[in-house]
């Protein structure tokens, strides 16, 4: 696609249900990332992808958040039993080799 | 832990030149400088890299000191729109990027 597309936009749940978000990355592009951006700080690494192969999870906060890209392309980031703390906007970005990023317009999510 | 240092915050005029300053004395020989905005709630937009080379694109012009100790975006005709959150990152290609506090640019009429 022409862009990073994320779904879904928001998503509002209750404490101790499952969730999945999802990254749709630019075709072609090799590396595929995950971030999360509490209001009015910067984005936080999670994890990142390159290929199908997951090169760096040591942003996950703690083992109820995992992530996947199976094919190499669509990513899944799935957080278990989730708490109110995990309340944040969820931003994926992906890059082709040696360049930059390209952000998606990021899933708000809501844990009430 | 971010390896950049920038103001918290920063006014400019409109029409006038903004000059955003950055520190990363820590800098390794590989490291490129990138520069992302995020307008309020959108997500972070590239706006330019260097390694060690001034680079120009059509949004911006990226000044990169002799030692790569520091450098300077510069938007030559600050618009309203350019109000946002600029981000200095230094990185290796390939691995993740660490974005600090940011300094956040007022264009003012």
């Amino acid at each position: 696609g022409a862009g990073v597309s994320q779904s879904p936009r928001y998503k509002v749940t209750k404490r101790g249900q499952d969730v999945a978000l999802r990254c749709d990355p630019i075709s072609g592009h090799v590396s595929l990332y995950w971030y999360r951006q509490a209001l009015g700080q910067g984005p936080e690494f999670l994890t990142y992808f390159n290929y199908e192969a997951q090169q760096d999870k040591s942003g996950l906060p703690n083992d109820r958040f995992s992530a996947e890209r199976p094919e190499g392309s669509i990513s899944t980031l799935t957080i278990q039993r989730t708490e109110q703390r995990d309340s944040a906007m969820y931003r994926c970005a992906s890059a082709p080799p040696a360049y930059g990023y390209t952000f998606g317009s990021g899933t708000r999510l809501t844990v009430v | 832990d971010a390896k950049t240092t920038q103001p918290p915050s920063m006014d400019c005029a409109e029409g006038r030149a903004a000059n955003l300053p950055c520190n990363h004395s820590t800098i390794s020989g590989n490291e490129y400088v990138y520069w992302y905005r995020q307008i309020h709630s959108q997500g972070p937009q590239y706006i330019i890299h260097g390694l060690k080379n001034n680079e120009t694109n059509e949004m911006a012009s990226l000044i990169i000191t002799e030692d790569r100790k520091s450098s300077t975006l510069i938007l030559p005709h600050a618009t309203l729109r350019d109000t946002a959150v600029y981000y200095c990152i230094v990185n290796n290609y390939g691995q993740n990027f660490v974005f600090g506090p940011g300094t956040r640019l007022s264009v003012l009429p």
